[in-house]
């Protein structure tokens, strides 16, 4: 089983809303990332989970905040977001962070709309 | 500069016409290279990770293969259920870190 998901499918929010982004994975995977995709664009890293402990935050504004409860889930944190964060948002995993296990599997995404 | 370039940016093809997708890939330390599908609004899936020139992978209709400066993706006899995004992403080390590096996709429209 190769599956991530991630809850929920849709999420339109206010500028002064709290929200927030789940991720799951049950492969044993000790990685989690989150990337931000906008339209017509690549995936971008955002935060990097390794055993549950932040290892990578790619100068991420504080209004996302990640949180990584457990190995198998994934959480990211919304709080005074702006109309530009709307995207795409993508939950995956891997085995850990070292060069032959770095094979990432994604979920689904979340689409974010800021209103 | 780390640069990762994917072209052509879109493609079409008739059904059953072959054809190849390039990455090139301008990065200190390339540790791996990554191909991913990726249909509209859902997340990518995972296709390859090949890691040294010279190596090639299959499966199915495709077929990946990387040079030292590039990858390419061959799609032979390629039917319209072929039609996505097609990513390649680059390992490097970097910061202290291992990180992946995405091109900017070519998205394949393959017509019956």
């Amino acid at each position: 089983d190769t599956e991530v998901t991630q809850t929920p499918k849709h999420l339109v929010m206010g500028m002064t809303n709290k929200k927030s982004l789940k991720c799951e994975q049950h492969m044993g995977h000790r990685a989690m990332y989150w990337y931000k995709q906008k339209a017509k664009k690549p995936p971008e890293l955002m935060f990097v989970y390794s055993y549950e402990k932040l290892s990578i935050n790619e100068s991420v504004p504080s209004r996302f905040s990640p949180e990584c409860p457990n190995s198998s889930l994934l959480n990211l944190h919304l709080h005074a977001l702006q109309p530009e964060d709307s995207a795409l948002y993508l939950c995956a995993s891997s085995q850990a962070v070292v060069v032959d296990s770095y094979e990432q599997y994604f979920g689904p995404g979340t689409r974010l709309t800021v209103t | 500069e780390d640069q990762v370039t994917q072209s052509p940016e879109a493609l079409r093809l008739q059904e059953g016409e072959s054809s190849s997708l390039n990455c090139s890939y301008t990065v200190s330390g390339l540790r791996g290279l990554f191909w991913y599908r990726q249909d509209p609004g859902k997340g990518p899936e995972f296709l390859f990770t090949l890691y040294s020139a010279g190596e090639e992978k299959e499966k199915e209709r495709l077929k990946a293969t990387l040079t030292k400066k590039e990858s390419f993706l061959h799609i032979t006899a390629p039917k319209p259920e072929d039609s996505a995004t097609y990513l390649c992403a680059v390992l490097m080390f970097s910061g202290g870190y291992n990180k992946l590096i995405f091109g900017a996709g070519t998205r394949l429209a393959v017509h019956p």
